[in-house]
Formats: C-alpha cells, structure tokens, sequence
C-alpha cells in the first residue's frame, strides 16, 4: 500500500505571499503530525490530529500558522504572509493511532523556500 | 522548540568500522526511537524501545534505553556504505508528538 504523500515537493514563494501545503496521510491511520525541519536540524513538532478530539496545536510558532483536517484523511498546513525564517522542509507523518505504541510514518516532505 | 543532546554531530569513518551515537534529555521519555533520514526523504524507524534499561537490536544496530529514562545509545557494528544518512534520535511520552535531537551526520569512507 501507498505510505505518507505530501504535495508539492518543492515549493519557492516571495515573502508576504500564503502557502498550503498537503498530506495524504496512510489509509486507515487515524493520528497525523505535521513537523518542521530547518536546515542540519531536527524535527520541531507543530501539530497533532487524532480522530475527531481537537487537534494539539502547541508547536505552531506563531499565528500566521494553521492546519486542518477533514475527517481521518487529507490534512493541509497553511502559512500566511510567510517570512523568510519559514524556509524548511515541512514533514507529515502518520499513525495508526496517537499512541506511543504506534510508530509514525513519514512522508517525504515539502520543501518550503520564501525569496 | 524543545530539542534532544545529541552527539556526535558528525561522523566520518572507514568502512567496516562500528559507530556509537548517543542522546540525552534534562527530562524522561516514555519511549525512545531511533529513525535515519536520507536526502530527500523523511525519516524512516530503525529501532523503538519502550522500557527503561531495555536492550534492542536490529540486524547490526543495537540500541539501548537508558535507566533513567533521559538517555539511549544507538550503535551501528561493522558499517557498510548504505549506511550514510542522518541518524535521529527522538523521545516520545505517551500519545504525543515527538521530541528529535539534532541528528548525527555519518559519512563513510571506502
């Protein structure tokens, strides 16, 4: 079966401009992520759906970030007027559940640049 | 945000040759993990462990889950090219995002 995608790939913007981002996350799984990765760094959290609860929102940095799903399936992250800080690879990742039992499956990342 | 002590951040070794990495935290994790990422690619799950003192290995790599809960080892024995990529460590506690170090770059010489 098809794992985690993520669309586009690449995306270049100018500063001041709105981005969406997309994840299709594995059929099934009910816990989806969103990270950020800056250049030579580690994953930094931003948010968590799982199922129907509210969504854990307490690793988007500011409010020019926001992100929905619909139902268990696609999720988009969005950046308004984004900055230039905002350049990183933005990864989504998927599980059956959102325990810790549950491993995480990653897509392959969108990778934001902002001119 | 919060991010894991990982070290070394870079390694650059012989072929063949084992390699130890290790990460550490100010507070406990439930869970530890272990994921590599190649270029372009996102992170892919090399061991878990769940329980403090626990021992795992996976073909030749091996890693431990320390007995205080803020530290794990990942070691890699007799290396071979496919073996270079980014190594992560990453803490989890119960049902909640993950907590990743900075990496370990392994580069591999023939």
């Amino acid at each position: 079966g098809a794992g985690v995608s993520q669309s586009p790939s690449n995306k270049v913007t100018e500063k001041g401009k709105d981005v969406e981002l997309r994840c299709d996350p594995i059929s099934g799984h009910t816990a989806l992520y969103w990270y950020r990765q800056r250049l030579g760094q580690g994953l930094e959290f931003l948010i968590y759906f799982q199922g129907n609860s509210a969504p854990d929102k307490s690793g988007l940095p500011s409010d020019r970030f926001s992100a929905e799903r619909t139902g268990e399936s696609v999720s988009t992250l969005t950046i308004q007027r984004t900055q230039q800080e905002d350049s990183a690879v933005y990864l989504c990742a998927s599980s059956l559940s959102g325990g810790s039992a549950n491993t995480q499956y990653f897509g392959p990342g969108t990778r934001l640049t902002v001119l | 945000g919060q991010q894991l002590n990982q070290s070394p951040q870079s390694m650059f070794i012989q072929e063949g040759e084992d390699v130890s990495m290790n990460c550490t935290s100010s507070s406990i994790f439930n869970t530890w993990l272990w994921y590599k990422q190649d270029p372009g690619e996102g992170p892919v799950l090399l061991i878990a462990l769940y329980k403090a003192g626990e021992l795992t290995s996976n073909g030749r790599l091996t890693a431990q889950f320390g007995i205080t809960r803020k530290d794990s080892f990942l070691n890699i024995s007799a290396s071979i090219p496919s073996d270079v990529g980014i190594y992560f460590c990453a803490g989890q506690r119960g049902a909640q995002k993950l907590v990743f170090g900075q990496g370990t770059r392994l580069t591999i010489n023939p």
